[in-house]
């Protein structure tokens, strides 16, 4: 009964492809997030939803496009990947009216463009 | 602008000895401040709050409105406390959290 899923663990690739994370939540959040780590560690938000809305919208190229069919699931799908794009992408979830603000991660989608 | 700062990418410590992970932020308003944790193979989570004033594994925070700090401390370290920590702002009224760029923990036997 794993709370914050993605698929999948690891996606290898080329460039100029398109290809789509999933993310799924079983806490019943109302608030999900992308991040992105590159090689550096450095953990950047990238979107949020909340009950499906989009909330955060930080800079990142119009390649990236979240899409949120329900409050619990979150997919990323990127078109045209370039190398940059390599890196772990984590997704996160939380419950904003709890007061805790705890955001409970994904185990990170490993994306390798070549 | 809002900023999280880990000035130490890496920290070695032995056991027994007492560690500080240093963290400095920048906002203007009243943040909300987190550490988080990411031990090997394992997922980031939460370890502390700093509304929660709590201890977590013996790991405490303090935070210093007026050095803009929060620093995470413990006084003995143990080889299990090796892993990545991230300490993380988030403004008050948003959903949006700042990350630092995280710092290494070893602990050494």
């Amino acid at each position: 009964d794993t709370a914050v899923s993605q698929t999948p663990k690891y996606l290898v690739t080329q460039m100029g492809n398109d290809k789509s994370i999933k993310c799924e939540q079983n806490l019943g959040h109302d608030t999900m997030y992308w991040y992105k780590q590159d090689s550096k560690k450095f953990l950047k938000i990238m979107f949020s939803y909340n009950n499906k809305e989009l909330i955060i919208n930080e800079t990142v190229p119009n390649r990236f496009s979240p899409k949120s069919p329900d409050k619990a699931h979150l997919n990323l799908h990127i078109n045209s990947l370039e190398l940059g794009d390599s890196a772990v992408y984590f997704c996160a979830s939380s419950q904003r009216t709890s007061g805790k603000d705890e955001q409970y991660f994904g185990p990170g989608t490993r994306l390798t463009v070549t | 602008a809002q900023r999280v700062t880990q000035p130490e990418k890496l920290l070695s410590v032995f056991k027994g000895a007492p560690v500080e992970l240093k963290c400095n932020y920048s906002y203007s308003g009243s943040p909300e401040l987190f550490w988080y944790v990411q031990y090997s193979r394992q997922r980031l989570q939460l370890l502390l709050r700093h509304i929660s004033r709590e201890s977590i594994k013996g790991f405490t925070a303090d935070l210093n409105k007026g050095e803009t700090s929060f620093h995470l401390k413990k006084p003995f370290a143990q080889e299990e406390d090796s892993a990545m920590y991230y300490c993380a702002l988030k403004a008050s009224g948003t959903y949006k959290y700042i990350f630092g760029t995280g710092t290494r923990l070893k602990v050494l036997a």
